[in-house]
């Protein structure tokens, strides 16, 4: 059973750096590309960045250009998304998502906030 | 980035047919077609369909996705309380670079 399990979401204050994980098992992680995607309270879903089988190629979203790093540890089955100079609108449920649409996982929340 | 085009809302009644659409261009839905993703509240997206229609195991046969132009369409026959919720396109767009989503279609059975 493929299974994502993302972690690290909390309160940050604007300006701030939070590092998201999500631990992948059940499939072979390394034969996939991997995605965050995210959405707001109320809103839609968005495509916040993806990453290559081998970690070579990444993609972002322009918003989060210059601020988000996407990575991977295929060793250790897990995907990062590691956020600097956080804003308020950047508030969602983040998901990593196998594909990047074909498994979810639960999801975490990232409020950022003063 | 440009996202794909979804109604906001569709309602129908019980039993009857549900047809929601999704319009982007020739770099998006009509290059390699969309995937389609349902969420209840609460809860993450659920895949349903991805290009066009092919069907992930589990999925109703009541569900049937097809694409004509740059519109893809995803239609729900014999429509059941448990249809209600909201209903995602998604497709890779290849002059982004990127993935686009529509803005999803919040689908109520009377």
């Amino acid at each position: 059973e493929v299974q994502l399990v993302e972690s690290g979401g909390g309160l940050v204050q604007p300006g701030g750096s939070l590092r998201l994980s999500c631990e992948a098992s059940g499939f072979t992680f390394s034969s996939y590309w991997m995605s965050w995607v995210r959405q707001a309270p109320g809103k839609g879903l968005e495509w916040v960045a993806n990453i290559k089988q081998d970690g070579s190629d990444k993609y972002y979203v322009d918003s989060v250009k210059g601020r988000f790093t996407i990575s991977r540890d295929n060793a250790k089955n897990s995907l990062y998304l590691q956020m600097n100079s956080l804003r308020v609108e950047d508030t969602a449920v983040y998901y990593c998502a196998r594909g990047p649409v074909e498994y979810w996982g639960q999801g975490t929340l990232v409020t950022v906030s003063s | 980035q440009a996202g794909l085009t979804q109604p906001p809302s569709v309602s129908k009644d019980l039993r009857q047919t549900a047809t929601l659409t999704c319009t982007g261009n020739s770099n998006n839905v009509g290059n390699q077609g969309a995937a389609w993703l349902q969420q209840h509240q609460g809860h993450p997206p659920k895949l349903l369909s991805y290009r066009n229609n092919n069907r992930p195991s589990g999925i109703s046969e009541r569900l049937s996705a097809s694409r004509s132009g740059n519109t893809a369409s995803l239609s729900i026959t014999g429509l059941q309380p448990e249809d209600e919720a909201d209903y995602y396109c998604s497709a890779w767009d290849s002059s982004l670079s990127a993935w686009v989503f529509g803005g999803g279609t919040k689908l109520t059975v009377l």
